[in-house]
């Protein structure tokens, strides 16, 4: 399953509205997570199942989607939030990541 | 608090093999499955392969299959991954990831090791 993200990215002020298109080149059904990773860090995981957000993760950030089309809303952009984002398909195995969206000032 | 703190990474030639191990703390690590993905320096991420909690169910990508073996030890709650007939490709920091059994996705990850290939 390819996965594919828009934009590869985009830059933004603290405050702002963000969001962020992934697209499954085939039904995935809600199996997406969302991941943030920041440079020299290991990727942190956000959101699972299209829509649940992972414990200790701000309530700004927001999944949504299902079937091939999904989006990771940030809604209020903090400075600690600049960062790299992947989508990952967990439908079925290889477990695909798209190629990623930077969020830069 | 699950902890997973990866080792043996480090400058192989082509052609040569490295093992990765992965110490793990803060669950019951047989009750997981565990994974191991990789990212080329300035690239995406790649989900290389993947062991249920009895180590029943293996998976690879098709780029390590043949080459990479993934396995487990319950006793010493640890990870590996057996990498053989490298390639310069291969260079990477590999995670070592916990699976969110049952559905796959990388709820906790190592620091990551950085594998480099080249002669």
């Amino acid at each position: 399953i390819q996965m594919t993200q828009s934009p590869s990215s985009v830059s933004a002020s603290v405050g702002d509205r963000v969001t962020i298109t992934c697209r499954a080149s085939q039904v995935i059904s809600i199996w997406l997570a969302w991941y943030q990773q920041k440079p020299g860090k290991a990727p942190k995981l956000l959101v699972s199942a299209a829509s649940t957000l992972q414990s200790g993760v701000p309530s700004r950030f927001s999944g949504s989607g299902s079937g091939t089309d999904f989006t990771l809303t940030i809604s209020g952009l903090q400075p600690e939030d600049f960062a790299t984002y992947y989508c990952q398909q967990a439908n079925s195995f290889p477990f695909t990541f798209g190629p990623g969206t930077k969020v830069d000032l | 608090q699950v902890h997973l703190m990866e080792s043996g990474g480090g400058l192989v030639k082509p052609g040569g093999s490295l093992r990765l191990s992965c110490a793990a703390s803060g669950f019951t690590f047989s009750d997981y499955y565990m994974a191991w993905i990789r990212q080329a320096p300035g690239k995406g991420l790649e989900w290389v392969s993947y062991i249920s909690g009895t180590s029943s169910y293996i998976n690879y990508a098709d780029s390590v299959r043949g080459r990479f073996t993934i396995s487990r030890d319950n006793a010493k709650n640890s990870l590996y991954l057996q990498m053989d007939s490298l390639r310069t490709e291969d260079t990477a920091v590999y995670y070592c990831v916990r699976d969110s059994t049952p559905t796959a996705y990388a709820d906790h990850w190592g620091q990551g090791t950085l594998v480099t290939v080249s002669s």
